[in-house]
């Protein structure tokens, strides 16, 4: 079985400023990992997916991840947040043998002016 | 791209009536879908996997009874609460992976309100 970790559940920025969100996993197995965003009162949509190959990972609206096997983290980052990156991010994992995704607690980013 | 619809997004219901709730998938088949709940500020809970054409596989701690699911399509995966209550009150969502990899696309979810 697999478990993730989000570090922070809260995450004021200011507009144009960085941000990172922090999150480890633990796992018996080579797994699968993504960072998904949820907008108030909808789905989750996929920001960007580890599988395989480079651990820097790029994904839509300007985030990336790290993959860093050694600390057993995935990391999100973004260099210059907008008002609209206003929402929740989960961090989540899947073995490699499964669809199933362990998601973590979520940390909800609030960008203000 | 692949799309994940789900219906109702909310919904009203009486305690002691069932609510369902349909998961399609619109231009890609699903033999597999996954239900999550979540609770206000609150991570996504696995409750079940709904496989095409057998029976749902339950989370611990969840009641198949309460919980009906039934996947009778490649594209149709559908959530029937039974004899909702107060408690049953929350937000649930939907999932279907495409392909190999389990990056999984997800419905806009469904707040059910039981008064």
């Amino acid at each position: 079985a697999q478990s993730v970790t989000q570090l922070d559940s809260q995450v004021p920025v200011f507009e144009e400023a960085p941000v990172e969100l922090r999150c480890n996993y633990s796992s018996s197995v080579s797994v699968y990992l993504f960072w998904y965003v949820q907008y108030p009162n909808q789905g989750l949509q996929l920001l960007l997916k580890y599988l395989s190959g480079s651990t820097l990972v790029k994904g839509i609206n300007g985030f990336e991840a790290e993959f860093n096997k050694s600390q057993t983290s995935f990391h999100l980052r973004k260099p210059s947040v907008h008002i609209s990156d206003t929402a929740e991010y989960f961090c989540a994992v899947s073995d490699r043998n499964d669809y199933k995704l362990s998601f973590g607690a979520g940390t909800t980013v609030t960008v203000r002016a | 791209g692949a799309v994940v619809s789900q219906h109702p997004s909310w919904v009203i219901c009486k305690s002691g009536t069932s609510v369902k709730i349909e998961c399609r998938s619109l231009d890609f088949q699903a033999t597999t879908m996954f239900w999550y709940r979540q609770f206000p500020k609150q991570s996504l809970m696995l409750m079940a996997t709904s496989n095409e054409g057998s029976k749902a596989t339950y989370e611990q701690g969840v009641e198949k009874d309460k919980f009906l699911i039934n996947h009778a399509s490649l594209t149709l995966s559908t959530l029937t609460v039974t004899s909702a209550h107060p408690e049953d009150s929350s937000f649930y969502i939907c999932s279907a992976p495409m392909g190999p990899h389990p990056s999984a696309f997800f419905g806009q979810g469904t707040r059910l309100t039981v008064v």
